[in-house]
Formats: C-alpha cells, structure tokens, sequence
C-alpha cells in the first residue's frame, strides 16, 4: 500500500538550530516526492521536489530509497519558516498522498 | 492568472442542507481535485478529474459528489449536510506530465465549512 508517514505532529526549535521534519514512505517502485507548505492563512504550495535536487528557502530534502525516507532538513531555522508542513507522494494516476502534517514552531 | 479560486471562503450550514461548493482554473490543467483537510489528518482525497466529463471517487467521497463539464470548473456537492463534514476544503489542479516532469498541484485558498 503507498502510504507516508510523518511521525511528528508538532516540531518546536529555537531560531537558529536546526531543523529535520521527518517523513517516510512506502511505495514499490520510484517514489515522486514532494514538500508543500502552508503559511499561516496561506494556501498550500510547493516548498520543492525531490527530482529538482533544489534548495528552497535553505531547505533541502534528499530521497533515501534504502531507508525510504525523505527528510526535510535546514540547517539554520527562521521564525517565518513556522508553518505547517506536508509529504507527499505521487502515487499512479495523479493523486497525491498526504502525510498527516508537522507544525514547526520556531521560537525567538 | 488567478491560478485556482474556490467560493465561498466559509459557510455554515444547518444539518440536513445541501451547497456546492465552487473551484475554477485557468491554467488550463487536466487534473483537479478536491481535498479535506482535518486538524491532525492531512488532507484527504475527496475526488478527483483526469479531464472534463472524467471524475473518480478518492479516499473519502461518501457525502459528496462532483461533476466536470468543463476544463475550468470542478464543483463540489454536498448533500445533506453532517457535523462529520465540518472541515476545511481544499481544490487543487495540475497539469499531469510524464514522471520526472513538473507535477506540482496548484492549491485554492479553502473554504471552511461548519455543520451544525
């Protein structure tokens, strides 16, 4: 079953530490993964793509098939970078699954 | 563009009541969606549209129904209205390609809906 998985529902650094959203998934086959945000009062977008290899917002992810995980990682946490963050996988078809979402709080 | 618009942003409705809920685009994608999102749930698909006159059921579509006459519009329906459809819905849209190829899916700002 294609499934991910976010474990934590709640994430709370300090400005400047840094910062890992975890997500893992389960799908046979290659996985097409991504990161959306959703800012405060904001719709969701695209933070970025694992096939883009990009940095966006000093954020990186990098797919790791063996562990199948596809952590969200930046080294040095902002206080606008509070939001909520989704996973997701594109399964056949289109549809997109969704992990259940991890709140970053970066505090001042 | 406007990308993805989505009327009303927020509605109550009574138990039993029926509304469409409406979502437009004019980026011209093939794919839509309608979304719920649940606190603590991540959002759940409702249903899908691979095109116009083309819709399938997603995650959850009990209570719900769609229609795709067009490539622009993707109106959801509820009928009878419960407490358990208190959310907040999201419409999306894309334009599918090959793997490997720009899949992102365009969001609308929601609208939240209250059964009471």
């Amino acid at each position: 079953a294609q499934r991910v998985t976010q474990p934590e529902k709640l994430l709370s650094v300090f400005k400047g530490a840094p910062v890992e959203l975890k997500c893992n998934y389960s799908y046979s086959g290659s996985p097409e993964l991504f990161w959306y945000v959703q800012y405060s009062r904001q719709r969701l977008q695209l933070l970025l793509r694992h096939i883009s290899r990009e940095s966006i917002k000093g954020f990186t992810a990098d797919l790791n098939k063996g562990e199948t995980s596809f952590h969200l990682k930046k080294p040095f946490a902002q206080e606008e970078d509070s939001a909520m963050y989704y996973c997701a996988l594109l399964s056949p078809g289109g549809k997109l699954i969704f992990g259940q979402g991890t709140e970053l709080s970066v505090k001042p | 563009n406007a990308g993805v618009t989505q009327t009303p942003k927020f509605r109550i409705l009574k138990i039993g009541q029926s509304m469409t809920l409406q979502c437009a685009q004019d980026m011209n994608h093939n794919y839509m969606y309608w979304y719920r999102q649940d606190p603590g749930m991540g959002l759940k698909l409702i249903y899908y549209s691979v095109g116009a006159g083309i819709t399938d059921k997603g995650e959850v579509p009990n209570g719900y129904n769609v229609s795709r006459s067009t490539t622009e519009d993707f109106p959801l329906r509820l009928e009878l209205a419960a407490p358990s459809q208190t959310s907040v819905y999201f419409c999306a849209s894309s334009y599918l390609g090959l793997a490997g190829t720009n899949n992102e899916q365009f969001f609308g700002p929601g609208t939240r809906l209250t059964v009471l």
